[in-house]
């Protein structure tokens, strides 16, 4: 079965740091686009970043989050990693990670994974 | 960036009935547009993409049509699971962007 788990989530204080998972089943991380996306309380989907199929790793941010989140992998553990650095209260939400397959949407979710900033 | 806008932001509507969303693209993003339900509490799910494509094993009465900046999604008879939030979202070019979201309620 396809699968994606996302772990990790929790309450910080603003500054903080947090390193959210992705473990995926089914599937190659590797060989996968594979997303973060976000929902705030009550809101509506944002996209966060994509790490790209492939060796190199290639990856694109949103902009609210660009230089302060940075998405990995690890390969043998079949793994993705959101690292969540400075965090802001409006950072405070639903964190999926999602599959696309080529030339398509966002397939797979993961169940989503809480992160509250709050002081 | 790609902004978003579908319309109405809220749509009330009965078993049986058939309901459009639109959603508007700020600039042409062709068809590289997809489509997702999300239920409370839930993960959204994909039910179209490249505009007009049928995710597997999303009913046949879902469908999707445009391209450019103008696109809409299509339900034929209501069904009681189909109440929920739609969201579109563009991945022409990045970063990729949603639009506000779609409640059908229950009239």
């Amino acid at each position: 079965e396809v699968q994606l788990v996302e772990s990790g989530g929790g309450l910080v204080q603003p500054g903080e740091s947090l390193r959210l998972s992705c473990s995926a089943s089914g599937f190659t991380v590797a060989n996968s686009n594979v997303n973060w996306v976000r929902q705030a309380p009550g809101k509506g989907l944002e996209w966060v970043a994509i790490l790209h199929a492939g060796s190199n790793g290639y990856t694109d941010y949103g902009e609210s989050v660009k230089g302060r989140f940075t998405v990995s992998r690890d390969i043998p553990k079949n793994t993705l990693y959101l690292q969540l650095n400075r965090l802001r209260t409006d950072d405070t939400g639903v964190y999926y990670c999602a599959r696309r397959v080529p030339f398509s949407g966002m397939d797979v979710w993961g169940q989503g994974i809480t992160v509250t900033v709050s002081s | 960036d790609i902004q978003l806008t579908q319309s109405p932001s809220t749509l009330s509507a009965s078993v049986g009935d058939t309901v459009s969303i639109a959603c508007r693209a700020s600039h042409s993003i062709g068809n590289w547009l997809a489509w997702y339900q999300q239920k409370p509490g839930k993960a959204p799910k994909l039910l179209m993409y490249k505009a007009s494509s049928l995710e597997a094993e999303v009913p046949l009465r879902f469908s999707g049509s445009g391209s450019g900046t103008e696109f809409s999604l299509t339900v034929s008879s209501l069904q009681a699971e189909d109440f929920a939030t739609y969201y579109c979202q563009q991945y022409n070019s990045y970063p990729w962007t949603f639009g506000q979201g779609t409640k059908v309620e229950i009239k």
